[in-house]
């Protein structure tokens, strides 16, 4: 049973750094062409992709926000973890993890971004 | 950046109604490899997206064969045939062909 699920800090300040993980099962991250992606939305908006690490340890990244983005994995191959830097108030959106070809997603954490 | 124009915005069906939603791509979704990464999502209320098609016309497993989907290069469609009251939300498209990938702004889906 594949399952993904995201954790965060649910509220921050402006200017700091988000940092969100992606912890799943039922799939291993080191699997021939296996990837997962971070996507966000703000809330009663679309949904929009942010980045992506594969199983070679190959990053992407949407490069409107590229410069502020980090993704990486653990050793073990079951976390992947993102990191925003100097967030800001149109970074409060509720983020989601999900496999592949977008057929496994977690149910979603919620971050505001708030002085 | 590929965009994706969903059409319509909203749609409002009946029990038992056929509907289609439109995804346009503004350049071609056919990758090198041959296959063509565009897939439809749908978001129930409060829930997280799910996958009902993938690369263009795949049924996801467990999805009611009720939906369908066909299309090409840069037009897509999402068919469901016989609209049932568990398939509100919201459906988007999405493609994985070009990175960085692109979702539809998002058909909503009420039931009369």
């Amino acid at each position: 049973q594949v399952t993904l699920k995201e954790s965060g800090p649910g509220m921050l300040q402006p200017s700091k750094t988000l940092s969100l993980t992606c912890s799943f099962s039922g799939f291993s991250l080191s699997t021939s062409g296996m990837v997962v992606s971070w996507i966000r939305q703000p809330s009663g908006k679309s949904l929009e992709w942010l980045a992506a690490i594969d199983w070679d340890g190959d990053k992407y990244y949407n490069p409107s926000l590229k410069s502020r983005l980090t993704v990486s994995k653990d050793t073990s191959n079951t976390q992947v973890f993102l990191k925003i830097t100097s967030v800001d108030t149109a970074d409060t959106a509720t983020y989601y993890c999900a496999r592949a070809d977008f057929d496994y997603w977690g149910q979603g954490v919620m971050v505001t971004v708030s002085s | 950046d590929v965009v994706l124009t969903q059409t319509p915005p909203t749609l409002s069906a009946t029990i038992g109604q056929s509907v289609s939603i439109s995804c346009r791509s503004s350049q071609s979704l056919l990758h090198s490899n041959g296959n063509t990464y565009l897939h439809w999502l749908l978001q129930r209320p409060g829930q997280s997206p799910q996958l009902l098609i993938y690369l263009v016309s795949r049924l996801e497993s467990g999805v009611p064969n009720r939906f369908s989907g066909s299309g090409s290069g840069t037009d897509f469609t999402l068919k469901i045939s016989g609209v049932e009251a568990e398939d509100l939300g919201v459906y988007y498209c999405v493609q994985g062909t070009h990175a960085p990938f692109t979702f539809g702004s998002g058909t909503k889906l009420e039931i009369k």
